[in-house]
């Protein structure tokens, strides 16, 4: 199971373009990439998945290097509803034991 | 389609007191786990099912009980309530125990315990 890192909060203006990074150093070759946004006092909710290099949907872009050992959500323009916990997840379908480790996110805060 | 549905989505229990969390979803999805959320903390997992009659511990698995007789239903039990187990309880489903599968979560159930 891949462990990930990724930083526990940001802060950004409205209007911004806002980058988290999650390191995921151990990630073997069939891991797959998912991001998850968690709005307060909701569960989370699917944004993005990827294997390598660019995905991109109406929400955000994931940018994953060829190494594929980190991984970028990059959220353009985020407004004040963009305010939520993103959590990185890595693995695929051949992980034992616990499943889904969400870990505790990065809580990124939008201000005006 | 409803999605994933829990009931209660507020409960107060008395120590010692003892209830079941209610998880439904109407996809047909195999995989159904259970997560409490503190203050402050991600997600833990507590229990998960890979299918109907099949159920299996989490990170945080003890003073809870879980049965799947159904793909539908994933209720989960608290024995005995304490204290501790104040927290934020997630439901959640997909269609396989799969990284690649989108994870889908239920409105969540805030218990307290007095």
């Amino acid at each position: 199971l891949a462990k990930t890192t990724q930083p526990i909060s940001m802060d950004s203006y409205e209007g911004q373009e806002v980058n988290i990074t999650c390191s995921h150093n151990n990630i073997a070759t069939n891991d797959y990439i998912t991001w998850y946004q968690q709005f307060p006092s909701q569960g989370p909710r699917f944004i993005i998945q990827g294997y390598k290099t660019k995905v991109k949907n109406e929400v955000a872009s994931l940018f994953i290097p060829a190494d594929r050992k980190s991984s970028t959500l990059s959220l353009p323009r985020v407004s004040l509803s963009d305010t939520a916990v993103y959590y990185c997840l890595v693995g695929d379908d051949s992980n034992s034991g616990y499943a889904l480790n969400f870990g505790k996110g990065t809580s990124l805060l939008v201000t005006p | 389609n409803a999605g994933v549905t829990q009931t209660p989505k507020f409960q107060v229990l008395k120590t010692g007191q003892s209830m079941t969390l209610q998880c439904a979803q109407d996809m047909n999805h195999e995989y159904m786990s259970w997560y409490r959320q503190d203050p402050g903390m991600g997600l833990r997992l507590i229990h998960y099912s890979v299918g109907a009659g099949i159920t299996d511990q989490g990170e945080v698995p003890n003073g809870y009980n879980v049965s799947r007789s159904t793909t539908e239903d994933f209720p989960l039990r608290l024995l005995s309530a304490a204290p501790s187990q104040t927290s934020v309880y997630f439901c959640a489903s997909s269609y396989n125990r799969d990284y690649k599968d989108t994870q889908y979560f239920g409105p969540g159930t805030r218990l307290t315990v007095l």
